[in-house]
């Protein structure tokens, strides 16, 4: 099965840090995505990265970066946190592979709080 | 633009009962259509898709769905439903040929004894 594992599962963290979030899958899966879920609002994308070193921005990438230095791992920075950004944070990995018709596989989530 | 309605934030029903989860969709082109089911504090786990071919798909749990490509809808059943089966479910459109999901804002499924 696949795994993918976000590295917290809750965070307190204050305005104006820096905050990191990561999340490693274990299937070779080229495509990684975070996203952030908030009432009412479903899935939002922020950024997802297609392959190693790319990237690309989703709906929402304000306050938002991302990383991806190896095929395995995709991070989330949001370079100066802020209350808007309290929120349940997801990630999720899939494969092109299979005639590219794979379904996302998403790790358990982060619930960050911005104080 | 492309985007997923999914028109009821809660569906209610009683164990035993068929239950229905609604879902339209715009994309251009020919979609795949997927359903997840999410419990809490957990993250999102996929319950099937709809690629081509026939229009009723079966996937984990007893679930199904039927595409209905004249009105764009791709609603999730269940001929039985389980206490069990309370959660919230989200479903997501991707443009054929391309890497991004549109998700709807879910449905929260209750399931009462």
């Amino acid at each position: 099965d696949v795994k993918v594992t976000q590295s917290s599962r809750y965070l307190v963290k204050r305005t104006g840090e820096k905050v990191f979030l990561e999340c490693v899958q274990d299937m070779d899966h080229e495509n990684m995505f975070w996203y952030r879920q908030d009432p009412g609002l479903g899935l939002r994308l922020i950024y997802f990265s297609y392959d190693v070193k790319m990237k690309e921005k989703g709906d929402i990438p304000e306050g938002y970066s991302v990383s991806r230095e190896k095929k395995e791992r995709f991070s989330l920075i949001l370079e100066s946190a802020s209350t808007n950004q309290t929120s349940m944070y997801l990630c999720a990995s899939r494969t092109t592979g299979q005639g590219g018709v794979g379904p996302q596989h998403f790790g358990d989530g982060t619930r960050l709080s911005i104080l | 633009a492309q985007s997923v309605a999914q028109p009821e934030d809660q569906v209610n029903v009683a164990e035993g009962n068929p239950l229905t989860v609604k879902c339209t969709y715009s994309v251009s082109g020919n979609p795949y259509l997927f359903w997840y089911v999410q419990y809490p504090n957990r993250g999102l786990q996929f319950l099937l898709k709809y690629i081509t071919g026939d229009n009723l798909v079966k996937g984990s749990y007893g679930f199904e769905a039927e595409f209905n490509k004249s009105q764009t809808s791709f609603h999730l059943k269940k001929p039985s439903a389980l206490v069990s089966d309370s959660a919230l479910y989200f479903c997501a459109v991707r443009q054929y040929n391309f890497n991004k999901f549109y998700f709807g804002s879910g449905t929260k499924l209750n399931v009462k004894p």
